[in-house]
């Protein structure tokens, strides 16, 4: 069965210090790899996604994550923390044989001004 | 582009009434949407896939004569919670994506919290 780790409930980071997300994967064959952003009473914003090609997928608001497959990992990161940044991060795992996606449980991301 | 919006956003009910929430792709149609379940301070939890024009598919343990989904065009998924319990108190969340390939984004809808009291 497919499942996504987040290890860590929080993370705190300094504004302007860069930012590293923890993610890891465990699904048979290739997965497709997806970050996902959730801001307070609101639903989730796409970041980014990783189908093939470059391990290093750039997204959206300048953060960038690198699919490490011996690793089976997808860690998000940003080289320069923002305080808006702060918001509840999702991973989430696809298989290629199905449409279903599987969140992790979620890191609350805090950046401290 | 790529937008989904969900109707209403916050709704609060007596016991033992039933509450409908729209789901809709705005500006792309999407045969598959997806509801998904996030209870505070957890992950989102999927509930069921509805197809356009055929049945939706429910995970284990959800209940579909409890929680009855009808995707009757390309662009609008509704869930409709019956018989509503204090326990179905959560934020509901849908998606969809644009095309049918496996690599296509799901966008999500902003939610909607259901209180029943």
């Amino acid at each position: 069965a497919q499942s996504v780790a987040q290890p860590e409930d929080q993370v705190n980071v300094a504004e302007g210090n860069p930012l590293t997300v923890k993610c890891t994967y465990s699904v048979s064959g290739n997965p497709y790899l997806f970050w996902y952003v959730q801001y307070p009473n609101r639903g989730l914003q796409f970041l980014l996604k990783y189908i093939t090609g470059d391990n290093l997928v750039k997204g959206s608001y300048g953060f960038e994550a690198e699919f490490n497959k011996s690793q089976t990992s997808f860690h998000l990161k940003k080289p320069s923390a923002l305080v808006s940044d702060s918001a509840l991060y999702f991973c989430a795992v696809r298989d290629r044989g199905g449409d279903k996606i599987i969140f992790g449980k979620g890191t609350r991301l805090h950046i401290l001004p | 582009g790529a937008v989904v919006s969900q109707h209403p956003s916050r709704v609060i009910c007596k016991s033992g009434t039933s509450v409908k929430i729209e789901c809709r792709s705005l500006d792309f149609q999407a045969t598959t949407m997806f509801w998904y379940r996030q209870f505070p301070k957890q992950s989102l939890m999927l509930m069921a896939t509805s197809n356009e024009g055929s049945k939706a598919t429910y995970e284990q343990g959800v209940e579909k004569d409890k929680f009855l989904i009808n995707h009757a065009s390309l662009t609008l998924s509704t869930l409709t919670v019956t018989s509503a319990h204090p326990e179905d108190s959560s934020f509901y969340i849908c998606s969809a994506s644009p095309g049918q390939g496996h690599t296509d984004t799901q966008y999500f809808g902003p939610g909607t919290r259901l209180t029943v009291l």
